[in-house]
This record gives C-alpha cells, sequence and structure tokens, in this order.
C-alpha cells in the first residue's frame, strides 16, 4: 500500500541538541514531498519542499531535509533546536498524477530546556 | 493577508444534525481541500477541488460532501453527523496540489 511513514511518534532533545525527523515513503515514481509544522491549536505551516535537484533542501526557521532515492527517505534535520520548535510536525507527500496529498502521523517533538 | 478562513472554530453538535463548515482563501488558489486530523492518524484528505465545480474524493469521503461553486469558497457538509466524525477539520489551498498548501485555524467538531 501506498504511504508515508513516521516512525517516531514522540521525540525529546535538549534545547541546542541536534535534531532528525524520520521520514519514508512507498511510492512507485519520486512524490513531491513536504514537511509542515504544528504548533499547538494552530494549522499548519510549510517548512520545506522539495520537487528535483539538490537532494539537500533549506527551509524556514534553520530546518533543512535531505532526500535519498535509495531508501526512500525524507529526513529532516536542524543543528541547534531551540524551545519554540516544540510542536508536532508532519512529513507529506503530493501525487500529481492522483491530484492527491498525503500525511504521514507526525511526530511530536518535546524540547527540555 | 493572504489566508484560509474556517468558520466556526468549535462547534457542538447531536447526532443527525445537518451542518456546514465554511472555508474561504483569498489567494485565487486553484486547488483545496478538507482534512480531519485524529491522534495518532495524521491529516486524512477527505475531499479536494482542482477549480470550480470539479471536486473528488480523498481518501475518507464517507458521511461528508462539499461543493465548489465560487473559487474562494469550498465548504464542508455534513449531512448526519455521527460520533464518529468527531474530529479536527482544516481546510487547505494551494495553486495546485504539489505546491504550498494554506491552511486554516482549524474547526474542532464533536458530535454527541
Amino acid at each position: 500500500a501506498q504511504s508515508v511513514t513516521q516512525p517516531d511518534i514522540h521525540i525529546t532533545v535538549s534545547e541546542g541538541a541536534s535534531l532528525e525527523l524520520r521520514c519514508n515513503y512507498s511510492y512507485g515514481a519520486t512524490p513531491y514531498l513536504f514537511w509542515y509544522v504544528q504548533s499547538p491549536g494552530q494549522g499548519l505551516q510549510l517548512l520545506l519542499k522539495y520537487f528535483s535537484g539538490d537532494t539537500l533542501v533549506q527551509g524556514i526557521k534553520g530546518f533543512e531535509a535531505e532526500f535519498k532515492r535509495s531508501q526512500s527517505s525524507f529526513n529532516l534535520r536542524k543543528p541547534s533546536v531551540h524551545w519554540s520548535d516544540a510542536a508536532e510536525y508532519f512529513c507529506a507527500v503530493a501525487l500529481l498524477n492522483f491530484n492527491k496529498f498525503y500525511f504521514g502521523s507526525g511526530t511530536k517533538l518535546n524540547v527540555k530546556p | 493577508e493572504a489566508q484560509v478562513t474556517q468558520n466556526p472554530r468549535y462547534l457542538i453538535t447531536v447526532t443527525g444534525k445537518k451542518l456546514t463548515v465554511t472555508c474561504s482563501q483569498n489567494m485565487n488558489h486553484e486547488y483545496m481541500s478538507w482534512y480531519r486530523q485524529d491522534p495518532g492518524l495524521g491529516l486524512r484528505q477527505i475531499y479536494y477541488s482542482m477549480n470550480v465545480e470539479v471536486t473528488d474524493k480523498g481518501d475518507v469521503p464517507e458521511g461528508y460532501k462539499v461543493s465548489r461553486k465560487e473559487k474562494r469558497n469550498f465548504p464542508l457538509i455534513l449531512e448526519s453527523p455521527s460520533p464518529n466524525q468527531t474530529s479536527l477539520y482544516f481546510c487547505a489551498s494551494s495553486f495546485e496540489v504539489n505546491t504550498e498548501a494554506f491552511f486554516g485555524q482549524g474547526t474542532r467538531l464533536t458530535v454527541v
């Protein structure tokens, strides 16, 4: 079945530590890939996206993500986490041929002082 | 200001009482969609619309209806709500399915 998998439901990191959130997808072709962030009580905001080209993409708030075709992964990273990064993060894919959009189940990030 | 506006933000209703959640965008976006968010399941697409009068089912369309009579509006209709439709609902819009989506603030619906 086609899917977007975020294997980590919750992650806790200390402020200032590095962060990596995992995302794997299972689709036949390379989809359009996104990371969104949802702060408590808010809608979703786009962090970054990958369509083609350079496999390392930069986003807002100091986030970056790397597309690895061989691993069907699109992991999100940040070198140094800030307390304001505490939120839920969603990986998503768009399938242009089907005009559909799929989200992973999300990873909730807690940041320890 | 570019935005997607949903109303109401909170709604408690009884089983079987028809309701409509409105969604409006001011960015002239072609693509609009509705999602429901449930714990542990992320966001699941209910319906989407490619343009005026063009709508199609997402992954979880049962029990929902939509319409797209104007480009800016995309209401979600629950003809006969049931408790399993208790959820957090988001409307989103974008130029195309593969471009940045802008989300509304969400509607928390409780069906008792």
